[in-house]
């Protein structure tokens, strides 16, 4: 079946460092999503890309959906504590049937800020 | 933005007992809920898709039997864990999808935390 590669699984940084994660395809996918899972938390939706080269900001992240759309990553400018936790990207499986709507989601990876 | 609520948060329950974890949309309508479950420090794994009015999908390697799944209402999926074992202890997560066929963004509960003991 699909699946997503996700790397690094742990990053550990300085407060105002940068952050990415990189997530990457055997397969060309219709889209991607990222979520954000606080410690102890539950996952939060931040963004989906879906056009081949597509780039969106939000703030100090920056999200980016190859050409081939295979891969994607996640990049934070000057981290601060409050990006502490562990970010998913995520593929939606086959379209159709029961299985629309399905993600399958990258093995995460944990990033801890120290101040 | 669309609210998903799962109760309980926290379960202690004793080997060979059941659980039942409810899951709400709580301001729409979700025909496919979906039930995850996290191990510490792993990724989601999806365990089922629940439709409403119709039977559960499992994904493979999944017991249907031991995970029972019931959509009886569009705001509505509950997932039992029959006969529950230690190794049954885990964090589930149910998710719902707001929207149409294009809008595949994915609203989690805040999870259940389960521990057979």
């Amino acid at each position: 079946g699909q699946q997503v590669m996700q790397i690094p699984q742990y990053q550990h940084v300085q407060e105002g460092e940068d952050f990415t994660t990189y997530c990457n395809s055997s397969t060309t996918l219709s889209n991607i999503q990222w979520y954000k899972q606080r410690p102890g938390g539950h996952p939060v939706f931040l963004i989906q890309l879906v056009k081949s080269g597509e780039v969106k900001k939000q703030k100090r992240l920056t999200f980016q959906f190859g050409e081939a759309k295979k891969n994607s990553s996640l990049h934070i400018t000057a981290t601060q504590t409050t990006d502490v936790g562990t970010y998913f990207c995520a593929a939606r499986k086959n379209a159709g049937g029961t299985s629309y709507g399905k993600l399958t989601f990258g093995q995460g990876t944990i990033l801890t800020v120290h101040p | 933005g669309a609210v998903v609520s799962q109760h309980p948060s926290r379960v202690i329950c004793k080997s060979g007992t059941s659980v039942k974890i409810e899951c709400r949309s709580l301001d729409f309508q979700a025909t496919t809920m979906f039930w995850y479950r996290q191990f510490p420090k792993q990724s989601l794994m999806l365990m089922a898709t629940s439709n409403e009015g119709s039977k559960a999908t499992y994904e493979q390697g999944v017991e249907k039997d031991k995970f029972l799944i019931n959509h009886a209402s569009l705001t509505l999926s509950t997932l039992t864990v029959t006969s529950a074992h230690p190794e049954d202890s885990s964090f589930y997560i149910c998710s719902a999808r707001d929207g149409g066929v294009g809008d595949l963004k994915q609203y989690f509960g805040p999870g259940t935390r389960l521990t057979v003991t």
